[in-house]
C-alpha cells in the first residue's frame, strides 16, 4: 500500500517569510495529492490540491509541486501570516486508498 | 449550507462502556470515513464505507464498530473491546475516494 512521509514535523518562521513543506509517497499510482490545514481543536480542511497530470497549482499565497519521476510533493506559503499557524497533513491516493503524512506543525510568529 | 455534523463535541465514557459517536453530512457524497488522531500523530483510519449498508475496516477498525443505513449518517461505536479509546475523532465524506476529504469538527472522547 501506500505510504506517505511528511518533513518536518515542526516549522517556525517569521511573519512574511516562505514555508516548505515537503512529502514523498511510494506508490508510482498514485494521482491524487491533497493539502489539509488543521487549527486547535478542529477538524482538517482542504486548502490545495494536485492532480498528476499537473506540475504545479497555485491560489493566491499557497502552492503546490509535484515531482512524479521523484515522488514527491511540496506545499508553498509566501508572506505567511500569524493566521498560518496550524497543522499541515499531506496526503496521496492510490486505487482509491488515500494515505496522509504524519503532520507539520508550522508557527508563524509576530 | 452543506457540512458534515459530529456530536457531541466532548464526550467521557467510563471503562467498560460502549459509546457512540455521530456523524451526519447533508452533502450528498457517497463516501464517508472515521478516522483517529491521536497527540503529535497523522489520521489513521477505522473505517470506511462507500456506499449504503456496505463498509469496510481500515487500518485499526479492532474494538471499534460502524453501520450505513442512511447516505447521510456514518455513527461509530467504540467498544468496551477498545483498549486504548481515548483520542480525538474525526469524521470525514467524500463524492468517492479520489477525491478531498471534507472532515468534521471532531469528536474527543475520553475514558475516566
Amino acid at each position: 500500500g501506500e505510504n506517505v512521509e511528511q518533513h518536518p514535523s515542526t516549522l517556525s518562521v517569521q511573519e512574511g517569510d516562505s514555508a516548505v513543506i515537503k512529502c514523498t509517497y511510494s506508490d508510482s499510482a498514485s494521482n491524487y495529492f491533497p493539502w489539509y490545514k488543521q487549527e486547535l481543536g478542529k477538524g482538517p480542511q482542504l486548502i490545495i490540491d494536485i492532480r498528476s497530470n499537473v506540475g504545479e497549482k497555485k491560489d493566491q499565497r499557497i502552492a503546490v509541486t509535484l515531482n512524479k519521476t521523484a515522488k514527491h510533493f511540496s506545499l508553498h506559503i509566501t508572506e505567511t501570516q500569524p493566521e498560518d499557524s496550524a497543522v499541515y497533513f499531506c496526503a496521496a491516493t492510490s486505487y482509491n486508498d488515500m494515505r496522509f503524512g504524519a503532520g507539520t506543525r508550522l508557527t508563524v510568529k509576530p | 449550507d452543506g457540512g458534515i455534523t459530529q456530536s457531541p463535541k466532548y464526550l467521557f465514557r467510563k471503562e467498560g462502556q460502549n459509546v457512540t459517536l455521530s456523524c451526519e453530512q447533508n452533502l450528498n457524497h457517497d463516501a464517508m470515513y472515521w478516522y483517529r488522531q491521536d497527540p503529535g500523530q497523522g489520521l489513521r483510519l477505522i473505517y470506511y464505507s462507500q456506499i449504503v449498508n456496505d463498509f469496510q475496516k481500515g487500518d485499526i477498525a479492532e474494538g471499534y464498530s460502524v453501520s450505513r443505513e442512511k447516505k447521510e449518517s456514518f455513527p461509530l461505536t467504540v467498544t468496551s473491546a477498545q483498549k486504548n479509546p481515548t483520542a480525538f475523532y474525526l469524521c470525514a465524506s467524500s463524492i468517492d475516494r479520489r477525491y478531498g476529504y471534507t472532515f468534521g469538527s471532531g469528536t474527543r472522547l475520553t475514558v475516566v
